[in-house]
């Protein structure tokens, strides 16, 4: 069984600060871990991802993510938010292929303001 | 590549007609899964596929809905008949054996 648990619904930032979005997660193996941007009335857009390589993974714009299997956590990070960062932001488990089923958090929102 | 591609981007149908969505999948991978958004419910998995075959239907609301993959690239979900409740965007995502799911732009589905 594997859960995820987004630690925040709503998370306001001031342009330029940093951003720190919290995931928290349960799984019986050893997970792939997954986050995804969804911007209004778009898609989902798959951030970056960790599959048991580097606990330290980059992904686009800017964002990056640390696997701590002692924590179980896998926080979203950003040095310096950009307005262009508002939206909803999910954490996604799987198991450690990847490619079957996957269980989602109830998202995060992120606001920027100027 | 392309990416995921749905159609059609949006529909408005009535009550009681049938609905056909259609996914056709990222080249060379070999899951898909149907995904349903909604404000109140946020996303909900319906169904997914591995090579053609479904896996795992218990997000299925109900029989009016229906899922195929006729082959490799290719799935469509059926809703017959449509009902107002069913509005929502439609995903449909794939994956391939290096992880990671690709979503395609969604189905914006209106039910009148």
């Amino acid at each position: 069984a594997q859960s995820v648990t987004q630690l925040d619904s709503h998370v306001s930032v001031s342009e330029g600060t940093p951003v720190l979005l919290r995931c928290n997660y349960s799984s019986s193996y050893s997970p792939s871990l997954f986050w995804y941007v969804q911007h209004p009335n778009k898609g989902l857009q798959l951030l970056l991802k960790y599959t048991s390589a580097a606990t330290l993974v980059k992904g686009i714009n800017g964002f990056e993510a640390e696997f701590k299997k002692s924590e179980t956590s896998f926080h979203l990070t950003k040095p310096s938010a950009h307005m262009s960062d508002a939206a909803e932001y999910f954490c996604v488990v799987s198991d450690p292929g990847g490619y079957q089923k996957v269980t989602f958090g109830t998202g995060t929102k992120l606001q920027v303001i100027p | 590549d392309a990416g995921v591609i749905q159609s059609p981007r949006h529909e408005v149908t009535e009550m009681g007609q049938e609905v056909t969505l259609r996914c056709k999948l990222i080249s060379g991978h070999n899951s898909l899964f149907w995904y349903r958004q909604t404000m109140m419910r946020g996303l909900e998995l319906l169904i997914y596929f591995n090579n053609n075959v479904p896996i795992d239907d218990s997000g299925m609301p109900e029989d009016r809905f229906s899922a195929k993959m006729p082959n490799a690239s290719f799935s469509t979900l059926k809703i017959q008949p449509s009902e107002p409740r069913d509005s929502a965007v439609y995903f449909c995502a794939s994956t391939g054996l290096a992880g990671g799911q690709f979503f395609g732009p969604g189905t914006r589905l209106t039910v009148l």
